[in-house]
C-alpha cells in the first residue's frame, strides 16, 4: 500500500529555515516524480515544487513564488523526499502536501497519492 | 503561466441531482488535465486525469469531458458523500496550476 507521510511543520519566525519531510512507503521513490502542494488556511491549492524520477535525471521545477528560497530533494536510501524552506515569509503558511506523480496504467504525472500535510506557520 | 477558472464558485444541489462543474483555462492545455475532490481537513484525491479517464477506485457517477480550453465534471446523481470541494489543475506546462475550486453544497 503507497502511503506518504509529511513531518517537520511547525511554527517559524519570518527569515528562518525549516526542512519538511516526506516518508514514502509502499514503492520505489526513486521511480516516480514527487511534488509538494501548499494550501494557504481557507485557500484553494497551490503547486511547489517538483523533481523527476530517477530515470529522468531527478531535475527540478519550483513555482516563481518559491524558486530560489525552496529547495526540493530526494534520499532514496530513506525513501525520504524533503522540501528545505529557506527565507521563509508569513504568505508561506500553509498545510504542505507531498504527492507522488501517477507513472502507469494510463496515468502519467498527475498527483494519485497525497500525505495527510504538515502545518507550517510563518509568524513573529 | 496557465490560468484555470472554476464555475460557479458554489453550487447548491439535494442528493440524487447531476452536478455540472466548469473549468476553463486561459491557453490550451489539449487534455492534460484533472479533477480532484477536497473534504474538510482531508488531502485532495484524483478523481479524473487526461480530463476523462476515471482514477482508480472512483465511482461511475464521475465523469470528465473537453479539452482544449474548456472542461467539465459531471457527477451524474449525488450521494451524500460527494459534497465537498473540486479542483481542476492542468499539466499541460509548468507551472502546474490549479483552479480556485467549486464549493458542492447540500442543499
Amino acid at each position: 500500500e503507497v502511503q506518504l507521510v509529511e513531518s517537520g511543520g511547525g511554527l517559524v519566525q519570518p527569515g528562518r529555515s525549516l526542512r519538511l519531510s516526506c516518508t514514502a512507503s509502499g514503492f520505489t521513490l526513486g521511480d516516480y516524480p514527487m511534488s509538494w502542494v501548499r494550501q494557504a488556511p481557507g485557500k484553494g491549492l497551490e503547486w511547489i515544487s517538483f523533481i523527476r524520477s530517477k530515470a529522468y535525471g531527478g531535475t527540478t521545477e519550483y513555482a516563481a513564488s518559491v524558486k530560489g528560497r525552496f529547495t526540493i530533494s530526494r534520499d532514496e536510501s530513506k525513501s525520504i523526499a524533503y522540501l528545505q524552506m529557506d527565507s521563509l515569509k508569513t504568505e508561506d503558511t500553509a498545510v504542505y502536501y507531498c504527492a507522488r506523480d501517477c507513472g502507469g496504467g494510463g496515468c502519467y504525472y498527475y498527483f494519485d497519492y497525497w500525505g495527510q500535510g504538515t502545518l507550517v506557520t510563518v509568524s513573529s | 503561466e496557465i490560468v484555470l477558472t472554476q464555475s460557479p464558485a458554489s453550487l447548491s444541489l439535494s442528493p440524487g441531482e447531476r452536478a455540472t462543474l466548469s473549468c476553463r483555462a486561459s491557453q490550451s492545455v489539449s487534455s492534460y488535465l484533472a479533477w480532484f475532490q477536497q473534504k474538510p481537513g482531508q488531502a485532495p484525491r484524483l478523481l479524473i486525469y487526461d480530463a476523462s479517464n476515471r482514477a482508480t477506485g472512483i465511482p461511475a457517477r464521475f465523469s470528465g469531458s473537453g479539452s482544449g480550453t474548456d472542461f467539465t465534471l459531471t457527477i451524474s446523481s449525488l450521494e451524500p458523500e460527494d459534497f465537498a470541494v473540486y479542483y481542476c489543475q492542468q499539466r499541460s506546462s509548468w507551472p502546474r496550476t490549479f483552479g480556485q475550486g467549486t464549493k458542492l453544497e447540500i442543499k
